[in-house]
């Protein structure tokens, strides 16, 4: 399989625990994206990689947040000290820059339950 | 203040109707503006794109129609089918940059 891969599909944890969620982009791809989709919303843009730079970071990416991306290719994404409000879906995505690529490609995400 | 607004909502049309998903964006900065369709428990599967320098784009029943000048884009399903029912999100980029996304319109295409 070529596409976008994460692991896992879904994780239920207890409110004050830490998750780690992973990202395999498609593997020509030099940038990775998350993103998070609460129920009946578009995906929210949470922080961009490009091979291991981090570039950019959101303002819903609290300190609680962080990721990594450690070789260029796959990365992680760690939520500390859970809470409720952290319940969604986490959505990777990965792209080619150059000119003319842009498409970004999802993968089928990670969907988080905070109980 | 919400950088594109996607409208309807929700869109209920008979098989072989032709639904239009609209999107108004605010920054000229953008230059990328995808489309994605979306099913329950699914990731984002990108459907069609275009860039402000043509008007119009055509992918299959996909159309994208453009219009720089009023900011605004929209979608076109040519002869819908049951199975195109899902959610669909329009996006504004700029270049290989993150996108942002509407807040997505609920399609239903009856038999």
């Amino acid at each position: 399989d070529t596409g976008v891969s994460q692991n896992p599909r879904h994780k239920i944890t207890k409110r004050g625990q830490n998750v780690t969620f992973r990202c395999d982009p498609i593997s020509e791809h030099n940038r990775l994206y998350w993103y998070r989709q609460t129920l009946g919303q578009g995906p929210e843009f949470l922080t961009y990689f490009q091979n291991e730079a981090q570039l950019e970071k959101s303002r819903l990416l609290s300190d609680r947040f962080s990721a990594e991306r450690p070789k260029g290719s796959f990365s992680t994404l760690e939520i500390q000290r859970t809470e409720q409000g952290d319940s969604a879906m986490y959505l990777c995505a990965s792209s080619l820059t150059g000119a003319g690529n842009t498409e970004a490609f999802f993968g089928q995400g990670t969907r988080l339950t905070v109980v | 203040q919400q950088q594109v607004k996607q409208s309807p909502q929700s869109l209920i049309v008979q098989k072989g109707g032709i639904p239009i998903i609209n999107c108004a964006y605010e920054n000229t900065a953008f230059d990328y503006f995808p489309w994605y369709q979306q099913f329950p428990g699914k990731g984002p599967a990108l459907l069609i794109a275009i860039r402000p320098d043509v008007s119009e784009k055509k992918e299959g029943r996909f159309t994208i129609s453009f219009n720089k000048s009023a900011k605004q884009f929209s979608l076109h399903i040519m002869d819908s089918q049951p199975g195109d029912s899902a959610t669909y999100f329009c996006a504004v980029g700029a270049g290989s940059y993150q996108l942002t996304f509407g807040k997505g319109t609920k399609l239903s295409v009856i038999p």
